[in-house]
């Protein structure tokens, strides 16, 4: 399953709300995780099961959609939450990724 | 404290073999799914191999018969055998924990050990 999202790279500023779209080549259901990575870290897990938020991450993250197209929203930026986001598919082997979407300043 | 610490990368000529490590602490590997996935900056995130807590592999068809991803339950560690190394296979490479035990979703990594595959 081919991941793309979109936009490659979106610039912002504090405050801002953003979107980030990810669709599957196929149909997923709602297997779709979201991940956080900074230069020279390891990524992080965001949001699985397209909404559900791991445990710690900030309420301002959110995820919705079903099926092939899925989004990340971020309410209001914060200077922490400038990183590269990925998405990734659980519905089948092997998993995938998109990617990625660089939020800068 | 849950962690993984790896170890093991470097530099390694092409045809060559390397083992990679993760030594997890806080939990127990042989209870959960374990996953290598490996990244680059022209081909971005990779699932690599994934060993289930019953002792299944499964391998992404790019590495399949020259990787082996394996488990020492007495160290708590998990290792990927790396054999007939080419350019490709250089990027950074990070063991991945298996989120609530399960398979899809990947809740903790490893700081992340970088292989180079190079003449």
């Amino acid at each position: 399953i081919q991941m793309t999202q979109s936009p490659s790279s979106v610039s912002a500023s504090v405050g801002d709300r953003i979107n980030i779209t990810c669709r599957a080549s196929q149909g997923i259901s709602r297997w779709l995780a979201w991940y956080q990575q900074k230069p020279g870290k390891a990524p992080e897990l965001l949001i699985y099961s397209t909404s559900t938020l791991q445990s710690g991450v900030p309420s301002r993250f959110s995820g919705s959609g079903s099926g092939t197209d899925f989004t990340l929203t971020i309410s209001s930026l914060q200077p922490e939450d400038f990183a590269t986001y990925y998405c990734q598919q659980g519905d089948s082997m092997p998993r995938t990724f998109g990617q990625g979407t660089k939020v800068e300043v | 404290e849950e962690q993984m610490v790896q170890s093991g990368g470097g530099l390694v000529q092409p045809g060559g073999s390397l083992r990679i490590s993760c030594a997890a602490s806080g939990f127990t590997i042989s209870n959960i799914y374990m996953n290598w996935v490996r990244q680059t900056p022209e081909k971005g995130l990779e699932w690599v191999s994934v060993l289930y807590s019953g002792g299944s592999t499964y391998y992404a068809d790019s590495v399949k018969g020259r990787f082996t991803i394996s488990r020492d339950i007495s160290k708590n560690t998990l290792y990927l055998q790396m054999n007939s190394l080419r350019e490709e296979d250089t990027a950074m490479y990070y063991c991945a924990r298996g989120l609530n035990g399960g398979v899809r979703y990947f809740d903790s990594w490893g700081q992340g050990t970088l292989v180079t595959v190079s003449s």
